[in-house]
């Protein structure tokens, strides 16, 4: 199985300050039709999840701006450009490449 | 709007069963496959099984092979997760959850598996 690697596991972010969450694989995720099959997604406290990011670096629909993924092959970060009072809550990456799909541990954003 | 609702869930002794369902709207549900992630208290997201839009294909995590049946009716549009030989372990909220990309998902629904 791919195993999703998150760091850091708990984030404390000052309100306006930019945050940056690591999700590394332990094997590539590039798919062989091309494209690189990682979400990112946000539960925050008491409700479901939701997909923010699809394919890397594509936003949802309704996905604030300040949100923005990147990287390639193994190695995949997720950035908030300034962290707001909303965006307190839990962040997952996952793989959506390889069969069976995994999810990181989860990284904890709080407001400081 | 797509949405999701999942129903089914409750109380249930271990060894027992339960079928949870998922009442999909807003989009050509046998167009899109399907699946089921579940989230024990406290603990991160756990992927369970996935189906194909025409239920051909299947697929199931080691945890809960043998076990659980993901299943769909695209003439009701509903989504189906039949739980067998429940444990303690499979206590979570259980999402069901479009595609295998998971771009959106129900309000879950609570298994608890205890005596």
């Amino acid at each position: 199985d791919v195993v999703m690697t998150q760091s850091p596991l708990s984030l404390p972010v000052t309100l306006g300050q930019p945050a940056s969450i690591s999700c590394r694989s332990s094997q590539s995720l590039v798919y062989s039709d091309g494209n690189t099959y990682l979400n990112w997604f946000q539960q925050r406290p008491g409700q479901s999840p939701r997909r923010l990011i699809y394919k890397v670096s594509n936003r949802d629909s309704g996905v604030p701006d300040r949100f923005s993924g990147s990287g390639s092959g193994t190695d995949f970060t997720l950035k908030i450009s300034r962290v707001e009072a909303e965006d307190v809550g839990i962040y997952y990456c996952m793989q959506a490449t390889h069969w069976p799909r995994t999810f990181g541990q989860g990284t904890k954003v709080e407001i400081k | 709007e797509v949405q999701l609702l999942e129903s089914g869930g409750g109380l249930v002794q271990p060894g027992g069963s339960l079928r949870l369902s998922c009442a999909a709207s807003g989009f050509t549900f046998s167009s899109s496959s399907m699946t089921w992630v579940r989230q024990a208290p406290g603990k991160g997201l756990e992927w369970v099984s996935t189906i194909s839009g025409s239920g051909g294909t299947t697929y199931y995590a080691d945890s809960v092979k043998g076990r659980f049946t993901i299943s769909r009716d695209n003439s009701k549009n509903t989504l189906y997760l039949q739980m067998n030989s429940l444990r303690a372990e499979d206590t979570a909220i259980y999402y069901c959850a479009k595609s295998s990309n998971l771009d959106a998902w129900g309000q879950g629904s609570t298994v608890t598996v205890s005596s």
